[in-house]
């Protein structure tokens, strides 16, 4: 199995351009979401979505877009890009979140992202 | 919103030694996960426990949930090179975060050998 997918792995924008984070799972996973890195910092989730067609913001959303309109796919997209959004993205994926037993995060390789 | 708050931040220790990070949440948890970050890799799910008072070992890790499912710890014995990376506790609440894996900022352990 692959596993949680991301592409590309490394990416240089300019202010204002804009891009899409793939992110593709193949284990059939309900929950899907994504997650920024800063050094020294932990993750902090963007948007997370718990189904097919069906998104919602997470701690910093402002500034990214997110679909989901399959299961196995959930893309970030960055509108405009600005110096601040320069970090490391994950993508995760979960087969639920609705019970306790939420079971484990599966995390991508992570999509090194810098805005120029 | 829900805090998960992690420490020490740094820990630099001789190889041999023991290791502990603590995690507290400003709410109570459903369940706690804890995942390992080796230097330039993804985070990788280590544990997840879901009952107060709950206590996990994994050969030299022994993972704890407090009584009142608010604070974890996380404690290895006799730490090896291979233990070096970020350790990271994760809190989700079904009442109050549904949805939404708070992450702690991490501790980082450094082993010297």
């Amino acid at each position: 199995n692959a596993g949680v997918t991301q592409t590309p792995k490394f990416q240089v924008l300019k202010t204002g351009q804009s891009m899409t984070l793939q992110c593709a799972q193949d284990m059939n996973h309900e929950y899907m979401s994504w997650y920024r890195q800063d050094p020294g910092m932990g993750l902090r989730l963007i948007h997370y979505s718990v189904g097919a067609g069906i998104t919602d913001q997470g701690e910093v959303p402002n500034g990214y877009n997110v679909s989901r309109s399959t299961t196995e796919d959930f893309p970030l997209r960055l509108l405009s890009a600005a110096p601040s959004q320069t970090s490391v993205y994950f993508c995760a994926s979960s087969y639920s979140r609705q019970a306790a037993n939420t079971g484990e995060l599966f995390f991508g390789e992570g999509s090194r992202l810098t805005v120029l | 919103g829900q805090q998960v708050m992690q420490i020490p931040q740094y820990q630099h220790v001789q190889e041999g030694e023991d290791f502990t990070t603590y995690c507290n949440s400003s709410t109570t948890l459903s369940n706690i996960q804890w995942y390992k970050q080796r230097p330039g890799g993804h985070p990788v799910f280590l544990i997840q426990l879901v009952k107060s008072g709950e206590v996990k070992k994994q050969k030299r890790l022994t993972f704890q949930f407090g009584e009142a499912k608010k604070n974890s710890s996380l404690h290895i014995t006799a730490t090896q090179t291979t233990d070096v990376g970020t350790y990271f506790c994760a809190g989700w609440s079904a009442l109050t975060n549904a949805g939404k894996s708070t992450f702690g900022d991490g501790t980082t352990l450094t082993v010297k050998p």
